[in-house]
């Protein structure tokens, strides 16, 4: 049975500050990973998707990491700002299509 | 990108009462769309796989007489809460891919969810 597990758990940093998110896995049999962003009673946004054969994503100040073998990935979020304040969530398809959450990572950006 | 709408946004009701919560993908067809809860500071918890004109697929411990899902177009699923009590009140989301029927390669696209609370 996959499972995710993100560390840490919460975050608070200064404004400016580059960090990373932790996301891993226990089914190396995955075909993608995905991270999220979710704001307060909202819904989820994709912020980048990585296929199973693919070792990184970017997206602006966002860099997404995939060591499948490992099962592990790593969101690094560069320059933080306060509009970076959310919970970051990662996902994992897996056989038969379904997507597994890990507990995200709640992320505070203090200016 | 794909849009996927979900009403209502949030929802009180009385113990006792149904509720049903829409889902439509608005400029793509779904053949497949997931259904997620999620309980405050926790991830979302996969409930049950909508299939465009058969039977969901229920997750483990999740009670199909309860959460009755339909999926009746390509464009539209929906979830009703049953005879709701205090202890299902929840964000509830909805996801569909883009691919017109589903490929593990594709992303997901979510709902804004529905905040249900239960009285």
């Amino acid at each position: 049975k996959q499972e995710v597990t993100q560390i840490p758990a919460a975050l608070s940093v200064p404004e400016g500050e580059n960090l990373v998110l932790n996301c891993s896995f226990t089914d190396s049999a995955i075909y993608n990973l995905q991270w999220f962003r979710q704001d307060p009673g909202k819904g989820l946004t994709s912020l980048l998707l990585i296929q199973s054969s693919q070792r990184e994503q970017t997206s602006g100040r966002l860099n997404a990491s995939l060591d499948k073998s490992s099962g592990r990935s790593t969101l690094y979020i560069a320059a933080s700002q306060p509009g970076d304040s959310a919970t970051y969530l990662c996902a994992v398809r897996s056989q038969g299509g379904k997507l597994i959450f890990g507990q995200g990572t709640e992320l505070s950006v203090k200016p | 990108g794909a849009v996927v709408s979900q009403h209502p946004s949030w929802v009180i009701c009385k113990s006792g009462t149904s509720v049903k919560i829409e889902c439509r993908s608005l400029d793509f067809q779904a053949t497949t769309m997931f259904w997620y809860r999620q309980f405050p500071k926790q991830s979302l918890m996969l409930m049950a796989t909508s299939n465009e004109g058969s039977k969901a697929t229920y997750e483990q411990g999740v009670e199909k007489d309860k959460f009755l899902i339909n999926h009746a177009s390509l464009t539209l699923s929906t979830l009703t809460v049953t005879s709701a009590h205090p202890e299902d009140s929840s964000f509830y989301i909805c996801s569909a891919s883009s691919g017109g029927s589903l490929g593990t390669n594709e992303k997901l696209f979510f709902g804004s969810g529905t905040q249900l609370s239960v009285l």
